[in-house]
C-alpha cells in the first residue's frame, strides 16, 4: 500500500540554523500538507499546498517557514532560522481528494 | 472550548470491553475524521464521516455524528490490547478545498489484557 515517507526521521540542530524537512507524498495525490505536534500537545496545521501554490496557512506558518515542491515527487518544509520552540514532530500529509489525509511517519526536530 | 475536543482525556478498560470516545466542536463542518496515534508515531486515518451522515461503520469501529449538538462519538467494540493508542478527532470546515484539519487534544485509550 502506498505511503507518505519523510526524511530524516530525527534531526537535531542549533538555534538559528536552517533546516529542510523532506517528504515524498503518495504518488497520485494532489493535495499536500504540513502539520506539527509539540510533545504532549495536539496536532497543529501549518500549511496546505495544491496546484503548485499554498492554499492555506495557519498563523504558525510565519515568514520563517516556506514550502516547495521542487520536482514531481518531493515536498519540502524549510525553517529559515530555527527557534527553541520549533522543536516538535513535523508531519507531512497528502490527499487525493482534499479530504482524507494520509500522514507520514514524521520528523522529530530538536532545536538546541 | 476549542474546535474538536475529545473526552475523556484518558480511558482505561479491560480487553473485550467496548470503548467510547466523544468529540465536540464549535463551528459548522464539512466532515469529521478520527485518527489513531501510537506513541511517538504518525497518525493513522480511521474513518471519515460527512456532515450529512449520521453513522458510519468500519470493522469494529462505529462513528456517529450529531450536527445539531456538534458532537461525534467513536465506539470501538470488543477492544484488544493493540487498540491501545491515542485517538483524535479532526474537523474539516470546507468542502473540496485544501484546508487544514483542526485536531483535538485526543483521548488516550489503554486496553488492559
Amino acid at each position: 500500500e502506498p505511503e507518505v515517507t519523510q526524511t530524516p526521521s530525527h534531526q537535531v540542530t542549533q538555534m538559528g540554523q536552517e533546516v529542510i524537512l523532506r517528504c515524498v507524498p503518495i504518488s497520485n495525490h494532489l493535495y499536500f500538507y504540513w502539520y506539527r505536534q509539540i510533545l504532549g500537545q495536539k496536532v497543529e496545521f501549518l500549511v496546505s499546498f495544491y496546484n503548485n501554490e499554498i492554499s492555506e496557512k495557519s498563523e504558525i506558518f510565519d515568514d520563517q517557514f516556506s514550502v516547495e515542491r521542487p520536482d514531481g515527487s518531493n515536498f519540502t518544509l524549510k525553517i529559515r532560522s530555527t527557534k527553541l520552540e520549533d522543536s516538535a514532530m513535523y508531519f507531512c500529509n497528502s490527499a487525493s481528494d482534499g479530504e482524507t489525509q494520509y500522514f507520514g511517519p514524521g520528523t522529530r526536530l530538536l532545536v538546541l | 472550548s476549542q474546535q474538536g475536543e475529545e473526552d475523556p482525556q484518558a480511558l482505561s478498560i479491560q480487553e473485550g470491553e467496548n470503548a467510547t470516545m466523544n468529540c465536540s466542536y464549535k463551528t459548522s463542518i464539512n466532515n469529521l475524521q478520527w485518527y489513531r496515534q501510537n506513541s511517538g508515531r504518525g497518525l493513522v486515518h480511521l474513518i471519515l464521516i460527512r456532515s450529512n451522515e449520521r453513522e458510519k461503520h468500519s470493522g469494529r469501529l462505529r462513528v456517529t455524528l450529531d450536527t445539531s449538538k456538534k458532537s461525534s462519538s467513536l465506539l470501538i467494540t470488543a477492544s484488544r490490547a493493540a487498540d491501545t493508542a491515542s485517538y483524535f478527532c479532526a474537523t474539516d470546515l470546507r468542502r473540496g478545498g485544501a484546508d487544514g484539519l483542526t485536531f483535538g487534544k485526543g483521548t488516550h485509550l489503554i486496553i488492559q489484557p
